[in-house]
Formats: structure tokens, C-alpha cells, sequence
């Protein structure tokens, strides 16, 4: 079983739409929880991060932890063709313990259609 | 700020020959990260440095994969000898050390095709 999984799509919506990108997670020891959004030829950009539990929101998009399921969500409001992309999740444990190495999913390919 | 530099963009070699690939972090950034990303799939860490030390390389293939950061500034990325499971992009990033969260920002990558 991977750490994190991530459905990796693709996943195809018209301009306007509200999209919801998931992960799921084995590993409890993660408590820092990023989204990266990675265009075509180009690499990882961080969109949001998350510490722990809870919901964080910039914009027109809104992250959410839920620790006790072990599921992590992106919510893009007003999608447009500029959001056309690569969306990958990252985790990883908390500041101190060994290498503060990021754990990704796969990476959904999503792409909005004007 | 200049972002995270590598090079080349593209490379491609046959199998069992050798390759190496550069990285210049962002200027001040003690930590640098490599990746390896294969297609469809999200990045793998291979190695991390703190400064010219090494934190982390348990996922790196050390029969056939070695990196240096000399002076903790650049850093080179070798395979030798490149099989063809080896074709992927390969990721540098680098991070600094403020607060309790530090940010990886990623270069363009080096996207390797062996053949």
C-alpha cells in the first residue's frame, strides 16, 4: 500500500465549474499537508499548506485536513482554463524528526475546459 | 529572487552510458533536494543535503546513482551506468530553514530519456 494515494484522473470540467481533488493517507505521523500545482514541462509550484487538522482557504482555493479519516481535499471555486494542470498533494511528519522529506501522491491531471 | 536553476533541460543517452545533471539553488537556501519524477507518477525524494552534508539518500539507488554539493551552494546529480527504468525528470529543489515550515520550491527539472 502506497502512503499516499491519489486518483490520478484525468479529470475534465467546464470553465466555472467547482472542482474537488482528494488523497487519502496511511501514515499518522504526517502533520503537514501541501497542495503542489505543476504545469506541463514545468516544476512543482506550492499552492497551500495545511498544519494538521482543519480548513484553509486563499482565494478561490480551499484546502482541507481531516486527520481522523486520513483524507485531504482541494476545492478550486470559479475554475479556470489557467487552473489546467497537474495537481499533486504532498505530506510530511513534523519539523524535527529526521529528514523533512515529502511524501507526494501521483498526481490528478485536471483539465478546464473553456 | 532567481528561482532554482538546472541543467540541462533534456537529455538523451543509451543505456549503460553515464550521465550528470546541475543544480544551482535559490542564493541562501541551506537544504537542496533531489527528485526523481516518472512519468504519471508524483516526485520521489532521492537525496537530500543540508549544506554539503547529507540528510537523507535511503531511496537513492547508490549502486548506480551518486550526487555531491560541494561548497553547500551547486549540486550535480550522476548516473553511471543509466538503465531504462532510469527515464524520468529529475527535480532539484531547495529550501530555507524559517520557523517550523520551509518551503520547496522546485526547479524546471532535467527530463532524461534512455534508450
Amino acid at each position: 500500500q502506497k502512503e499516499v494515494e491519489q486518483d490520478p484522473g484525468p479529470l475534465s470540467v467546464p470553465e466555472g465549474a467547482i472542482v474537488s481533488l482528494n488523497c487519502t493517507y496511511s501514515n499518522s505521523a504526517f502533520q503537514y499537508f501541501m497542495w503542489y500545482r505543476q504545469y506541463s514541462r514545468k516544476g512543482p509550484e506550492l499552492l497551500m499548506y495545511t498544519y494538521s487538522s482543519g480548513n484553509k482557504e486563499d482565494g478561490r482555493f480551499t484546502a482541507q485536513v481531516d486527520k481522523s479519516s486520513k483524507y485531504i481535499s482541494l476545492f478550486i471555486r470559479d475554475s479556470q482554463p489557467s487552473d489546467s494542470a497537474t495537481y499533486l498533494c504532498a505530506m510530511r511528519g513534523p519539523w524535527g524528526q529526521g529528514a523533512q522529506k515529502l511524501v507526494f501522491g501521483q498526481g490528478t491531471r485536471l483539465t478546464i475546459n473553456p | 529572487e532567481a528561482g532554482v536553476a538546472q541543467s540541462p533541460r533534456y537529455k538523451i543517452i543509451e543505456k549503460r552510458q553515464s550521465v550528470a545533471f546541475w543544480c544551482n539553488p535559490i542564493s541562501g537556501h541551506a537544504t537542496l533536494y533531489w527528485y526523481q519524477q516518472i512519468l504519471g507518477q508524483g516526485p520521489k525524494l532521492l537525496i537530500q543535503f543540508q549544506n554539503n552534508g547529507v540528510v537523507d539518500d535511503s531511496q537513492l539507488p547508490k549502486d548506480r546513482f551518486s550526487a555531491e554539493r560541494l561548497k553547500g551552494v551547486d549540486s550535480t546529480l550522476k548516473i553511471q551506468p543509466a538503465k531504462l527504468e532510469d527515464s524520468a525528470v529529475y527535480l532539484c529543489a531547495s529550501s530555507s530553514h524559517r520557523g517550523n515550515y520551509n518551503e520547496q520550491f522546485f526547479g524546471p527539472g532535467t527530463r532524461l530519456t534512455v534508450l
